[in-house]
C-alpha cells in the first residue's frame, strides 16, 4: 500500500518571501502521479499543482512549483512571493497511475500561517 | 460549469442516530468519490463509484456505512447507527477518471 509522510504539522511565511512544504511517499509502483491540495478554512479543496511520475521536469503554476526527486520519493511544494491568501492546509497526495479514476492517498497535511 | 455540490454543509446527531448525505458531482463526471476527513488528518476514501458501480469499499466500515449512487448521477452517503467517532468531514469529489478529482464543500458531521 501506498503512503505519503507530511513530517510538518505546521509552518509559517512572512508576506513577500518563499516557503517550501516537505512531502515523502512510498510506493512500489512505477508509474503514478503526485499532487498537491489547497483547503483554506472551512472551504473546499483545490488542486495546487500536479506532477506526472514519469515527467523528469518539475511542474510549475505561477507562484508554484514542485522539487521531484523520484529515486529519493520526495516531492516538496514552494510557494514564492508567498500572499496572505495562501494561509491554508496543504495536502500532498498519491494516485497510482494502474487504472483511472484511482483513489488519491492523503499525507497529514502542512498548516501553512502567513505573517503580514 | 458547477461545482460538485454536497448537502447538508453541517449536521449534528446523536449517537446511534442515522444520518445522509447527498452529493450531485460535476455533469459528465463518470466517477464519484466520497472521502471522511477526521479533524487534523488528511482525507481517507470510504467508497469509488465508476457510474453506478462500485470500483472500490475496502475502506468502507460496511456494518453501519452504506451508499449508493442511483442512475450513475448523484449519491447518498448513510451511517446507521452513527457514533462518536464518526464527527468528520464528508467530502464527495468527482471526476473524469483521468483528470484532477474536483472536491465539493463538504459535509461537516458532529455525533454527540
Amino acid at each position: 500500500a501506498q503512503t505519503v509522510t507530511q513530517s510538518q504539522p505546521e509552518m509559517s511565511v512572512q508576506e513577500a518571501e518563499t516557503v517550501t512544504l516537505s512531502c515523502t511517499y512510498d510506493t512500489s509502483e512505477s508509474d503514478y502521479y503526485l499532487f498537491w491540495y489547497k483547503q483554506p478554512p472551512s472551504r473546499q479543496m483545490i488542486l495546487v499543482i500536479r506532477q506526472e511520475a514519469y515527467k523528469q521536469q518539475n511542474a510549475t503554476e505561477n507562484r508554484f512549483s514542485v522539487n521531484f526527486q523520484k529515486a529519493a520519493k520526495s516531492f516538496s511544494l514552494k510557494i514564492s512571493d508567498s500572499q496572505l491568501g495562501d494561509a491554508a492546509m496543504y495536502f500532498c497526495a498519491y494516485r497510482s497511475a494502474k487504472t483511472s479514476g484511482s483513489r488519491l492517498t492523503f499525507g497529514e497535511g502542512t498548516q501553512l500561517t502567513v505573517n503580514p | 460549469e458547477a461545482g460538485v455540490a454536497q448537502s447538508p454543509r453541517y449536521k449534528i446527531i446523536e449517537k446511534r442516530q442515522s444520518v445522509a448525505f447527498w452529493c450531485n458531482p460535476i455533469s459528465g463526471h463518470a466517477t464519484l468519490y466520497w472521502y471522511q476527513q477526521i479533524l487534523g488528518q488528511g482525507p481517507k476514501l470510504l467508497i469509488q463509484f465508476q457510474n453506478n458501480g462500485v470500483v472500490d469499499d475496502s475502506q468502507l466500515p460496511k456494518d453501519r456505512f452504506s451508499a449508493e449512487r442511483l442512475k450513475g448521477v448523484d449519491s447518498t452517503l448513510k451511517i446507521q447507527p452513527a457514533k462518536l467517532e464518526d464527527s468528520a468531514v464528508y467530502l464527495c469529489a468527482s471526476s473524469t477518471g483521468y483528470n484532477e478529482q474536483f472536491f465539493g464543500p463538504g459535509t461537516r458531521l458532529t455525533v454527540l
